[in-house]
């Protein structure tokens, strides 16, 4: 299968400050999503991003295929930020998908 | 509106007890997939469905059944639950296989197994 790590696997921030989550994969992919789960263990769809360069408000996300990474930019960070991030992939031969192990945030007042 | 909806939410069994964690999407999605969320190890894929009558093994499927006999319902089964069962679980489904995009997630069922 597909190897996806994140980092930092932690990471503690104070109000408004911004932050860079990281997501490499071992494979040629053509989906790839960041998701939020949120302290009380809900799982939300941030980006689908393949490829390219997304924004959505304070959020965006850009996905470098043919390096095999893709980041997650939070800026002005709040405390409703809080939670786990996580990247998924499917590679392109198969119907998988693999998960990494996440970057837990804590935004702090 | 449009949702993943699992049930229960909670539960607490004994081993050996067999039990059902019911798992139903209203969005007529084909994919539907099963995961188990541990500390430390994120989410692992335990079975997924492609469509009616066609599922497959994720990456631990030891120890669960599944059926998918209707397009909205994919039902985890565990014939007898172990301690190391215990873990959150949540069920996903998306509109076309392979394909994350719009990929939703249900409110997650915490098992306990004592």
């Amino acid at each position: 299968g597909i190897q996806v790590e994140q980092s930092p696997p932690d990471l503690i921030l104070q109000e408004g400050a911004n932050s860079t989550l990281r997501c490499n994969f071992s494979d040629s992919v053509n989906n790839l999503q960041w998701f939020h789960q949120n302290p009380w263990g809900q799982l939300i769809n941030l980006f689908y991003i393949p490829s390219g360069t997304k924004q959505n408000g304070r959020l965006s996300a850009t996905t470098v295929a043919t390096e095999r990474y893709s980041l997650l930019y939070i800026s002005s960070s709040q405390t409703t930020d809080s939670g786990v991030y996580f990247c998924a992939v499917v590679g392109n031969t198969g119907n998988q998908f693999y998960f990494g192990t996440g970057t837990s945030l804590t935004v702090i007042p | 509106e449009a949702q993943v909806t699992q049930n229960p939410r909670y539960l607490i069994t004994v081993t050996g007890k067999k039990l059902t964690v019911t798992c139903s999407q209203n969005m007529n999605h084909e994919y539907m997939s099963w995961y188990r969320q541990d500390p430390g190890l994120g989410l692992r894929q335990i079975y997924y469905s492609m469509n009616v009558e066609v599922t497959d093994k994720g990456d631990v499927p030891e120890g669960y059944k599944v059926s998918r006999k209707e397009k909205r319902n994919f039902p985890l089964i565990l014939e007898s639950p172990s301690p190391n069962q215990t873990s959150l679980y949540f069920c996903a489904s998306s509109f076309l296989w392979g394909h994350l995009y719009g990929y939703t997630f249900g409110s997650g069922t915490r098992l306990t197994v004592v």
